[in-house]
């Protein structure tokens, strides 16, 4: 079984500050773990993806996140929020590099403040 | 934009009715996966077809059901639906079945349903 546990759901930044989401994860097998953000009336767009060949990945946006294993982690970071960063994010880990049957976390709703 | 569409983007039916959504893979993906998305909630799996075959469920009841095309489009259909079905439903599309897996999953915009 995995599941998945996303700390806050809702995360306010100042532009230009840091962004940090957090991320745990529980999985029987060698998780994938995967970030997807999801704009208003919008589906989920890929951002990164964790599939064992570096626990530091670079995604998209400017986005990166470091898998623990130890810590069962795997937090979304970005340096410099900006106003476009606004949306909901969400963690999710399957047992496929592809991504498939996708278990997702509770998601965080990422403020912007000018 | 990906290439996974569906239709319809909208819709609003009553309490025990029975509703039909579509989707419409990326070219050359061979699953769909099919997620609820309730209001201010994370995506939960619903199913995924492959190749026109059931190939895993989550935990949802069977009068949620599916079906997927020989051109690999997908529908979900809901059966006597329930106030609590009103949801943002999404399909992803995605390269799947003894292929090296290193293709992502594809999101559609998704059907927002509501039931009243």
């Amino acid at each position: 079984a995995q599941s998945v546990t996303q700390l806050g759901s809702h995360v306010s930044v100042s532009e230009g500050a840091l962004v940090l989401l957090r991320c745990n994860y529980s999985s029987s097998v060698p998780p994938y773990l995967f970030w997807y953000v999801q704009y208003p009336n919008q589906g989920l767009q890929l951002l990164l993806k964790y599939t064992s060949a570096a626990t530091l990945v670079k995604g998209i946006n400017g986005f990166e996140a470091e898998f623990k294993k130890s810590e069962t982690s795997f937090h979304l970071t970005k340096p410099s929020a900006h106003m476009s960063d606004a949306a909901e994010y969400f963690c999710a880990v399957s047992s496929s590099a592809a991504g498939n049957k996708l278990t997702f976390g509770g998601g965080t709703r990422v403020l912007v403040k000018p | 934009e990906t290439g996974v569409t569906q239709s319809p983007t909208h819709l609003i039916k009553t309490r025990g009715q029975q509703v039909t959504l579509r989707c419409s893979s990326q070219s050359g993906h061979n699953t769909v996966s099919w997620y609820q998305q309730a209001l201010g909630q994370g995506p939960q799996f619903i199913f995924q077809y492959y190749r026109e075959e059931e190939n895993g469920r989550g935990n949802f009841p069977p009068r949620f059901s599916g079906l997927q095309f020989p051109n690999y489009s997908s529908e979900l259909n809901v059966n006597a639906l329930e106030l609590d079905d009103s949801a943002l439903y999404l399909c992803a599309s995605s390269l799947g079945g003894g292929v090296r897996q290193n293709t992502e999953a594809f999101f559609g915009q998704g059907t927002r349903l509501t039931v009243v």
